[in-house]
């Protein structure tokens, strides 16, 4: 039980455009998603919490209209990373939590701006 | 001001002995402590956790101790496999806080077979 998924694994742009993250909790539904940004060699960023039906609230120093968060459903969140640029290029991780202390990782998302 | 700290970036053990790793927390508000591995390019893997009530959690070969006067907790991995060979993160939390994870920098830990 409590697997979450992400999609795409991977993904390509060019500067200048937006991509879209997907994080789906498959076998629980999620109250609560967060959003995760990892360096290379570095520990994990929150980002951002999601609480289904409601607008995120995001960590301080990210900036929310370039990061938009989406909690469509207890089951689905997106991130998406507007007008992206070379300095966004990191690892995105999701997760997701039915309500208690645990939270449930997805796979993550490399995303690589050219 | 990191609430969170491993001092040991990495650790080397040989198989079937076992594995010690640390975990330091200043803010003394936590109340929710989590052990995560992670292997490169995949998301963290939920291993084990222990409330701020208790001093021990058990599962399997996982033992998770808290030592609340030092502010300090172990993961204990025994016997340690060659599988077990990844990056483990220390995470705390704070229910007043929405159960936001603040996590350690990670620890490296490499059994040799």
């Amino acid at each position: 039980g409590a697997v979450v998924s992400q999609h795409p694994s991977r993904v390509i742009c060019k500067s200048g455009t937006s991509v879209k993250i997907e994080c789906r909790s498959l076998d629980f539904q999620a109250t609560t998603m967060f959003w995760y940004r990892q360096f290379p060699k570095q520990s994990l960023m929150l980002m951002a919490t999601s609480n289904e039906g409601s607008k995120a609230t995001y960590e301080q120093g990210v900036e929310k209209d370039k990061f938009l968060i989406n909690h469509a459903s207890l089951t689905l969140s997106t991130l998406t990373v507007t007008s992206a640029h070379p300095e966004d290029s990191s690892f995105y991780i999701c997760s997701a939590s039915g309500g208690g202390y645990t939270q449930y990782f997805g796979p993550g998302t490399r995303l690589t701006v050219l | 001001d990191q609430q969170v700290k491993q001092n040991s970036p990495s650790l080397s053990v040989q198989e079937g002995r076992i594995s010690i790793l640390n975990c330091d927390y200043t803010n003394s508000m936590f109340d929710y402590f989590l052990w995560y591995k992670k292997y490169p390019a995949e998301g963290p893997t939920f291993l084990i956790s222990i409330s701020s009530i208790k001093d021990k959690n058990e599962d399997g070969r996982f033992t998770v101790f808290l030592n609340k006067s030092a502010k300090h907790l172990s993961l204990h991995i025994v016997p340690s496999q060659p599988g077990d060979s990844a990056v483990y993160f220390c995470a705390a939390s704070v229910q007043e806080y929405g159960n936001k994870l603040v996590f350690g920098a990670g620890t490296i830990l490499r059994v040799k077979s």
